[in-house]
């Protein structure tokens, strides 16, 4: 078996700043994904990655940036936060298949 | 893009009966559907899924129908246990599994003695 770990658990953040999410992933997984989950909206693909160095925008990427430095690990950068903003976000991967692992979230909350 | 309803946001059953969710999706390339179940406080995990070549899968309690015609699928979960109260996401992919899946808002299911 494997699994995801995601830093941190909960993040807190001021307005403007630039905040950090990562995510490591022992399954050897190719493809790594970052999902936001709002209350009452389900989850929406933010950035995805098939490969090291690969990155592909997802519905919501406008916002954010990603880097996967390697292939065990995904990392997600909220440019700017925006005041009151509260979500989780969630990292995903997947080997070659449709069949998607998560990670525990990390709980942004911006003041 | 693709587009995924699911048409209860909430769902209470009695112990021992049934539950059914259902979703239905816009994409008709979309080929690949399947559901997660999140328990409070934690993430997602996978409980079952169906590929748009076949339109039943059943696993223990658990059975996905897919009418792909309506464009349309459906989780049912028999003989209904206190430890199958949770959020249900349905989910489909649009054909690249490494695309992402779009997900429904969930359905929250609580089963009461």
């Amino acid at each position: 078996g494997g699994i995801i770990t995601q830093t941190p658990k909960f993040l807190i953040g001021q307005e403007g700043q630039k905040l950090t999410l990562k995510c490591q992933q022992n399954f050897n997984h190719d493809t790594m994904y970052w999902y936001r989950q709002d209350s009452g909206k389900g989850l929406r693909l933010i950035y995805y990655s098939i490969t090291e160095n690969d990155l592909q925008k997802g519905d919501l990427s406008e916002g954010y940036d990603a880097s996967r430095e390697k292939k065990s690990s995904f990392s997600l950068t909220v440019t700017s936060a925006q005041k009151n903003e509260m979500a989780v976000f969630l990292c995903a991967s997947s080997m070659n298949s449709y069949e998607q692992y998560f990670g525990p979230g990390t709980r942004l909350t911006v003041l | 893009g693709e587009k995924v309803e699911q048409h209860q946001s909430t769902l209470s059953v009695r112990e021992g009966d049934s539950a059914v969710i259902n979703c239905t999706y816009t994409d008709t390339a979309s080929s690949y559907f399947p559901w997660y179940k999140q328990e409070a406080g934690k993430s997602l995990h996978f409980v079952i899924d169906i590929r748009s070549n076949v339109d039943r899968k059943q696993s223990q309690r658990l059975t996905v129908l897919l009418d792909k015609k309506a464009k349309r699928f459906s989780l049912h979960i028999t003989a209904t246990q206190p430890e199958d109260s949770a959020i249900y996401f349905c989910a489909a992919s649009m054909g690249n599994y490494a695309q992402g899946l779009t997900f429904g808002l969930g359905t929250r299911v609580s089963v009461f003695p």
